[in-house]
């Protein structure tokens, strides 16, 4: 079945450094593939989705690129804030039953 | 305002009793989803339905039933509540359209089972 596989965590950076989480795929399907942000004490929320395969999402300063031939979509920034600590998601939408299937998640600590 | 909203935001139950997690959502989203948060499993999904009166068995529905009596509201029931159970529980909506499945989370609720 589809399955998400991204860096284990925690990573812990220092403010103004550079951020790459790993994120690959398996899927049969022509998915979308989201990164989803969780800040401490919310629900996760939609940091940016793509549905073409080649294109690039972006928002808040993070990226992501859609690889289809290497199956991955690697989330990265240049420089992090300490805002920007919370749990990412790596996820990808499965068609055919309209679920979405979600990575572990990475959290994120970043010093100030 | 919130378009997702869940109650109770915190509950202890004792094993064996039975717990009734709420969700409604203003999003007149057609799919709802239960998840439950766990440190390293991350988001699991328990249930979740295509529309008022359908139910579907998610990844890890085993404990647990839910129930969709409208568009707006979605509920996850616990008939016999065990400590394996202590966890968090996220409610989410989403569009039918599957290609571009975003969803969109309440903000949890922390269970604990003694």
């Amino acid at each position: 079945g589809d399955s998400v596989t991204q860096t284990e965590g925690p990573v812990t950076l220092s403010e103004g450094t550079s951020l790459t989480v790993n994120c690959s795929y398996e899927t049969k399907q022509y998915p979308t593939l989201f990164w989803y942000v969780q800040y401490p004490g919310e629900g996760p929320q939609l940091l940016f989705k793509v549905p073409k395969a080649n294109e690039k999402g972006s928002s808040r300063g993070f990226e992501a690129t859609y690889n289809k031939e290497a199956t991955s979509f690697h989330l990265q920034k240049a420089s992090v804030q300490e805002s920007d600590s919370a749990v990412y998601y790596c996820a990808l939408s499965d068609t055919n039953a309209y679920k979405v299937i979600f990575g572990k998640g990475t959290h994120l600590h970043v010093l100030p | 305002e919130a378009a997702v909203t869940q109650s109770p935001r915190n509950k202890v139950a004792v094993t064996g009793g039975k717990v009734t997690l709420s969700c409604n959502q203003t999003n007149n989203h057609n799919n709802m989803y239960w998840y439950r948060q766990d440190t390293g499993h991350g988001l699991r999904l328990i249930h979740y339905s295509y529309g008022a009166g359908s139910t579907e068995k998610g990844d890890i529905p085993d404990g647990y039933k839910a129930s969709r009596p409208s568009q707006e509201n979605f509920s996850l029931i616990l008939e016999l509540a065990t400590p394996s159970q202590t966890s968090v529980y996220f409610c989410a909506s989403g569009d039918a359209t599957g290609a571009y499945a975003e969803q969109f989370f309440g903000p949890g609720t922390r269970l604990t089972v003694l």
